[in-house]
Order: structure tokens, then C-alpha cells, then sequence
């Protein structure tokens, strides 16, 4: 089984600043032929069902800002929001699709300074 | 609109069964690779099962042999059968999909299962 290993646990952001969150698998999720990172990222905010922010590692979601950036390869991935609004406190998570079992971080609570 | 509705959940006692139902509206859950996964209380997320368009299953290690994915193409339908439930089972229970992939932009808002006694 791929292990998805998220840091911080959690992160205090003042409004406006960059938030940075980290994940990291235990074994590459690049599919080499087609060299796409099989790495998403969700959003989950308290009493709701986790929203899709980023696909392919660094594909945003149609509808999601642009202060939220994916990047990262192979096994170490990043999910930026660059200028931190209110709106954006909630719990992030990493998921790799590259094999089953799915597999997800633990999360990394977002929250205002 | 295109959405999933989650449904069946409760209270049931260890080593009890349940089944739990996602409708789905808007596109064809035969058409998509259709998945469960979970949440305990305060946790992270868990991924349970999926059915792909060819009827292909997959499981994870806690529910193999437990649990039991199927759809009903007539109705529309994701089901988990779900026996000899465990304390560790209890859970909000999500459906989830996918369009060709396994990453899920669409969720239910999901259905909560207590397995006490």
C-alpha cells in the first residue's frame, strides 16, 4: 500500500499570507507513460463532504480560486494557497489514485493567526 | 443536477449488518467508476471500496470479505452491503466518483453508521 504522509498536522496563516502544506508518498505516484502525478488534493470544511481542489498534482478544479497551486513530483507534493482568506480555514487532504488501495493523508488543519 | 444522495445509515449492533444506498441523478453510475469511503468521528478519510464501469470491485484490507459493493443500473444505484459490522466500522459514509479516474469530484453529503451496543 502506497502512505501518504501529510505536514504540518496543522498551520496558523495570517490573512493574506501563504500557506504552504506538504505530502509525501511512500512510493512514486508518477505513471511514467503518460507522466502524470496520480496526486489529488480536497478541502473539507466542518459538516461537509471534502471538495476537489487539484488533480494531476497541479490541475485545478474548474470553479477553485487561483490562490490555490499544486505542485510537486514523484513522491513529494505541495498544496499552496497564496494569499490565506477567512474562507479558507478547514482541513486538507492528499489522496493518491496511482493504485488501489486509495490512499489518504492525514490531513493538515488550516487555520487564521 | 448532478449529485449523490447517501442513505441507510444508523445505529446497529456489533457483528450486525446494514445496507447503504447512494442515489445518483444527473449521469449514469454505470457509466463511472463509483467508490465508498469513509470518515470516523474527528478522522481523516478512508477509502472502502470501488466498482468500476466494467463491474470490477476492489476492497480495502478492513472491509474485505465484510463488506460488498454492487450497483442497480435500473435505479440509478450505489449499494454497500455492510456484515459483521465492528466498533471500528462506525463512520460517516461517503459515496464518491470520478469521471475515468480514481480522484472523486462528486460526493455525497454521506450517512452516518454507529456500530454500539
Amino acid at each position: 500500500d502506497i502512505v501518504m504522509t501529510q505536514s504540518p498536522d496543522s498551520l496558523a496563516v495570517s490573512l493574506g499570507e501563504r500557506a504552504t502544506i506538504n505530502c509525501k508518498s511512500s512510493q512514486s505516484v508518477l505513471y511514467s507513460s503518460s507522466n502524470k502525478n496520480y496526486l489529488a488534493w480536497y478541502q473539507q470544511k466542518p459538516g461537509q463532504p471534502p471538495k476537489l481542489l487539484i488533480y494531476w498534482a497541479s490541475t485545478r478544479e474548474s470553479g477553485v480560486p487561483d490562490r490555490f497551486s499544486g505542485g510537486g513530483s514523484g513522491t513529494d507534493f505541495t498544496l499552496t494557497i497564496s494569499t490565506l482568506q477567512a474562507e479558507d480555514v478547514a482541513v486538507y487532504f492528499c489522496q493518491q489514485y496511482y493504485s488501489t488501495p486509495l490512499t489518504f493523508g492525514g490531513g493538515t488543519k488550516v487555520e487564521i493567526k | 443536477e448532478v449529485q449523490l444522495v447517501e442513505s441507510g445509515g444508523g445505529l446497529v449492533q456489533p457483528g450486525g449488518s446494514l445496507r447503504l444506498s447512494c442515489a445518483a441523478s444527473g449521469f449514469s453510475v454505470s457509466s463511472n467508476y463509483m467508490s465508498w469511503v469513509r470518515q470516523a468521528p474527528g478522522k481523516g478519510l478512508e477509502w472502502v471500496s470501488v466498482i468500476y464501469s466494467g463491474g470490477t470491485t476492489k476492497y480495502a484490507a478492513s472491509v474485505k470479505g465484510r463488506f460488498t459493493i454492487s450497483r442497480d443500473d435500473p435505479k440509478n444505484t450505489l449499494n454497500l452491503q455492510m456484515n459483521s459490522l465492528r466498533a471500528e466500522d462506525t463512520a460517516v459514509y461517503f459515496c464518491a466518483t470520478g469521471i475515468g479516474y480514481l480522484y472523486f469530484d462528486l460526493w455525497g453529503r454521506g450517512t452516518l453508521v454507529t456500530v454500539s451496543s
